[in-house]
């Protein structure tokens, strides 16, 4: 079965960015969305078809995917960013999300 | 205002049955595609099924024939047959709704407890 890789845990300073990657077998031949979950509550999409933000979704959050990597970008990351993040691919028929990687604004 | 509402949660012994329900409001759910995720305890994200606008119905290898995705359109809601379920089963369900290649759109999620 298909599989996404995330880093456990990324660490980043206030004002700086922050890249969260998410690996997969020729990932970027399939959409990949981006979902930030904070403690005690749901997901929210901050990103859906590799690069593309909802609205209402600061601009400083931002998405690339090619080969076999796709990266969550965040600039001047800011405390509240601070939360769970997970990748999610999409095609016929891979639907899996990556284990999420927790980033600490320290 | 796009709005989801699940509900049938709660404690099951294991080998049981129990069916989720998820109400949606703002939008028709059999012209979207929706999906069911879960997250187990401490754990992460895990999708679980969707269920396309066309009716086609796909699952996760760790719940394929033991799980059943369904909609009623008269009700505008989705359903998750749960059955033969186990320990690992054990986690918040949520309904989300499919929407250019993104789940845009979630329920408050509802908790299985699968234990004896």
């Amino acid at each position: 079965s298909y599989e996404l890789t995330q880093p456990p845990s990324v660490s980043v300073s206030p004002g700086q960015t922050a890249s969260i990657p998410c690996s997969g077998d020729k990932l970027g031949e399939k959409y990949t969305s981006w979902y930030q979950q904070r403690p005690g509550q749901t997901p929210v999409l901050l990103i859906y078809q590799d690069s593309k933000r909802p609205s209402g979704i600061p601009e400083r959050f931002s998405g690339s995917n090619s080969g076999n990597t796709a990266t969550l970008t965040i600039s001047g990351t800011q405390a509240m960013d601070e939360a769970d993040y997970y990748c999610q691919a999409w095609d016929s028929t891979t639907k899996v999300f990556g284990g999420g990687t927790k980033l600490t604004v320290l | 205002e796009v709005q989801l509402v699940e509900s049938g949660g709660g404690l099951i012994q294991p080998g049981g049955s129990l069916r989720l329900s998820c109400t949606a409001s703002g939008f028709t759910v059999s012209s979207n595609y929706m999906s069911w995720v879960r997250q187990g305890p401490g754990k992460g994200l895990e999708w679980v099924s969707v269920i396309e606008a066309g009716g086609s119905t796909f699952y996760a290898d760790s719940v394929k024939g033991r799980f059943t995705i369904s909609r009623d359109n008269a009700r505008n809601t989705l359903y998750l047959q749960m059955n033969t379920l186990r320990a690992e089963d054990t986690a918040v369900y949520y309904c989300a709704r499919w929407y250019n290649y993104g789940l845009d759109n979630w329920g408050q999620g509802t908790l299985v407890t699968v234990s004896s």
